[in-house]
């Protein structure tokens, strides 16, 4: 089945510690999103490529990069995890950045961080 | 303000009973409205989409869109166990610099008993 993978799944790191993040697709989609969602909180959008077109979202955090080395794969870095970026880190990809059902998101299935 | 608004919940009905979720938006440039349901350990996944106000009906879903009131609605009738989820409702607006971009409300826990 094509789909959206993450890895890892769970991932525990120091405060402090750089820590990346990995997201791929079978998809062959144009576009990947990274989301954050915290806790009984809504996702929350940090940037996205569209091809190798990087937009960053005006209220992400500078400790926040990615990187897309080709379509199939994009990383999320996080330089200096602090306790705060503990959550739920969702990838996600679509054709275009549209919402008609055609270029639906189609989500994996996140990777949990955990600061200690 | 949040520009959606959701209320998390949680939410538990007996199976078959008619399950009604809601939303609010503040932002009227939105055009564009969804529902995501999210399982445990899962991804959300597109479950519902509505371009402008109106009703769109798919099997036991029916999502409804007041854009007067700037409302969203889900409706899922005869619920199943299986629809034990969390309901995200999500918004987009296609022009300005918000291009790409859903704004999802923080989603509301459904549990569904036998």
């Amino acid at each position: 089945d094509a789909m959206v993978i993450q890895n890892p799944r769970y991932q525990v790191t120091q405060f402090g510690k750089p820590v990346t993040l990995s997201c791929s697709q079978t998809l062959n989609h144009n576009v990947m999103y990274w989301y954050q969602q915290k806790s009984s909180q809504a996702p929350k959008l940090l940037f996205h490529y569209y091809d190798k077109d990087f937009n960053n979202e005006a209220d992400t955090p500078d400790n926040f990069q990615s990187r897309r080395p080709n379509t199939s794969f994009c990383f999320l870095d996080i330089r200096s995890p602090g306790l705060g970026d503990a959550a739920m880190y969702l990838c996600a990809t679509s054709r275009a950045p549209s919402p008609r059902p055609q270029e639906t998101q189609y989500f994996g299935p996140g990777t949990r961080l955990l600061v200690l | 303000q949040k520009e959606v608004e959701q209320d998390p919940g949680p939410l538990s009905v007996p199976e078959g009973a008619i399950v009604s979720l809601n939303c609010t938006y503040s932002n009227s440039a939105f055009q564009y409205f969804m529902w995501y349901r999210q399982y445990s350990r899962k991804g959300p996944e597109l479950l519902m989409y509505t371009y402008s106000s109106g009703n769109k009906e798919d099997g036991r879903f029916t999502a409804q869109v007041d854009k007067s009131s700037k409302y969203i609605s889900l409706f899922i009738r005869d619920s199943q166990p299986s629809d034990s989820a969390t309901y995200l409702c999500a918004c987009y607006n296609a022009g300005g610099t918000s291009y790409g971009k859903l704004t999802f409300g923080q989603g509301t826990i459904l549990t569904v008993h036998p």
